[in-house]
């Protein structure tokens, strides 16, 4: 079972809709972070958010964007008025340390395509 | 500022033949993680193995295995009799202090049978 599941895994919208992503993780985690990947390139670091606050973003994450955690269990992603150019795969992953080791849990990505 | 730097766009492998995808990185942290995520084209991210940079010994995964060398900030995955299975995007990240990955730009690994 997915440590991190994403809703919806396709998504398609017109430009200037909003769009909200959901990310659901199966146990209690403070820690969120959003990546995003445009096809063909590389994965890039939007926002981590910890304990119902942003805690760092990066210049990709400006107003257009929002996270939240809207009922304690699951958080969300909001891009107000979509742009032809926000079409990408949006990736929630979790990070999980423990004694032994360390590594990031992904989502299975939402596929937002802006027409 | 960290960054990862993978110079190889593309590489091609023969089934059951041995393939080295190379990564470098930057940073001035001395205690971090570093990953290779495998991504087929289904686009999910999976993990393929990672290493904490204190631990001084490879770490190895069935086939896959890194060769991480600290001062030269070198962090290389080879995957030892490739399958076709195999054939996918690899992305090499770096995990900072506050646990979020910066990612190479990925290389895109084809396996011929």
């Amino acid at each position: 079972e997915p440590e991190v599941t994403q809703t919806p895994s396709h998504q398609v919208t017109q430009m200037g809709q909003e769009v909200i992503l959901r990310c659901v993780p199966i146990s209690n985690h403070l820690y969120f972070y959003w990546y995003r990947q445009i096809l063909g390139q590389k994965v890039e670091f939007l926002v981590s958010f910890y304990n119902n606050e942003i805690s760092e973003k990066s210049e990709i994450f400006d107003d257009q964007f929002s996270v939240e955690r809207p009922d304690g269990s699951n958080f969300t992603l909001k891009i107000r008025s979509t742009k032809l150019e926000d079409s990408a795969m949006y990736f929630c992953a979790i990070p999980a340390r423990s004694r032994v080791d360390t590594e990031a849990f992904f989502g299975q990505g939402t596929r937002l395509t802006v027409v | 500022a960290q960054t990862v730097t993978q110079s190889q766009p593309e590489m091609s492998v023969q089934e059951a033949e041995t393939v080295t995808l190379s990564c470098t990185y930057d940073t001035s942290e001395n205690n971090y993680y570093l990953f290779w995520y495998k991504q087929p084209p289904s686009r999910q991210m999976i993990l393929v193995i990672r290493q904490e940079a204190y631990k001084q010994q490879n770490a190895t995964e069935n086939r896959f295995s890194v060769n991480f060398q600290k001062a030269a900030k070198s962090f290389s995955l080879k995957i030892s009799d490739s399958q076709l299975g195999d054939t996918a995007m690899y992305f090499c990240a770096f995990m900072d202090n506050t646990d979020k990955l910066i990612f190479g730009t990925g290389t895109r690994l084809q396996v011929f049978p």
